[in-house]
């Protein structure tokens, strides 16, 4: 059974700060990954999707990385503004049309 | 497009009682998805239909669930009898057959069984 776990659970930094947010799976068997925002009270929004050939996608100041083999993404985000406060979820597409996700990272950005 | 509505947005309601929780997906799409999202366990696929037919409802916890479809653009998430462990956000989710890294998600609806 696919298990997605990110780390930290909560993270807070100061603002401008460069930060990375982990992701890892336990099957590397996946069509793809992508990663969400998650704002209070609001549903998901995809952020960016990294097909299983690809070992990365860069959206503005946002870029994730795919390491299938060991099982492991990180999503950088580069100058970080207190608009980037919300929770990031990491999701796997195993197979069929599931998406497994993890427990996300709630990120605050300190002005 | 209005995107996926769900309602209500808030429930609250007592142990014992039937919930209803309501979601109408993006136009067009034929992919619908129900999670459940909660601080324990994080987001939870509970069911998914293609084409209006129930395909995987393995995640649905118990018997007190069900979910139906009976159209296109109208789904239903029923809980009976509801239990104070059933309280959760509920998304739903659409999308087009074969693309579950397509989907739009719902704002949720916020269950809370006292």
């Amino acid at each position: 059974k696919q298990e997605v776990t990110q780390i930290p659970a909560a993270l807070s930094v100061p603002e401008g700060e460069n930060l990375v947010l982990n992701c890892s799976f336990t099957d590397s068997a996946i069509y793809n990954l992508q990663w969400f925002r998650q704002d209070p009270g609001k549903g998901l929004t995809s952020l960016l999707l990294i097909q299983s050939s690809q070992r990365e996608q860069t959206s503005g100041r946002l870029n994730a990385s795919l390491d299938k083999s060991s099982g492991r993404s990180t999503l950088y985000i580069a100058a970080s503004q207190p608009g980037d406060s919300a929770t990031y979820l990491c999701a796997v597409v195993p197979g069929a049309q599931k998406l497994v996700f993890g427990q996300g990272t709630r990120l605050t950005i300190n002005p | 497009d209005a995107g996926v509505i769900q309602s209500p947005r808030h429930e609250v309601t007592e142990m014992g009682q039937e919930v209803t929780l309501r979601c109408k997906p993006i136009s067009g799409h034929n992919s619908l998805f129900w999670y459940r999202q909660t601080m324990m366990r994080g987001l939870e696929l509970l069911i998914y239909f293609n084409n209006n037919v129930p395909i995987d409802d393995s995640g649905m916890p118990e018997d007190r669930f069900s979910a139906k479809m009976p159209n296109a653009s109208f789904s239903t998430l029923k809980i009976q009898p509801s239990e104070p462990r059933d309280s959760a956000v509920y998304f739903c989710a659409s999308s087009l057959v074969g693309k579950p890294d397509e989907q739009y998600f719902g704002p949720g609806t916020r269950l809370t069984v006292t």
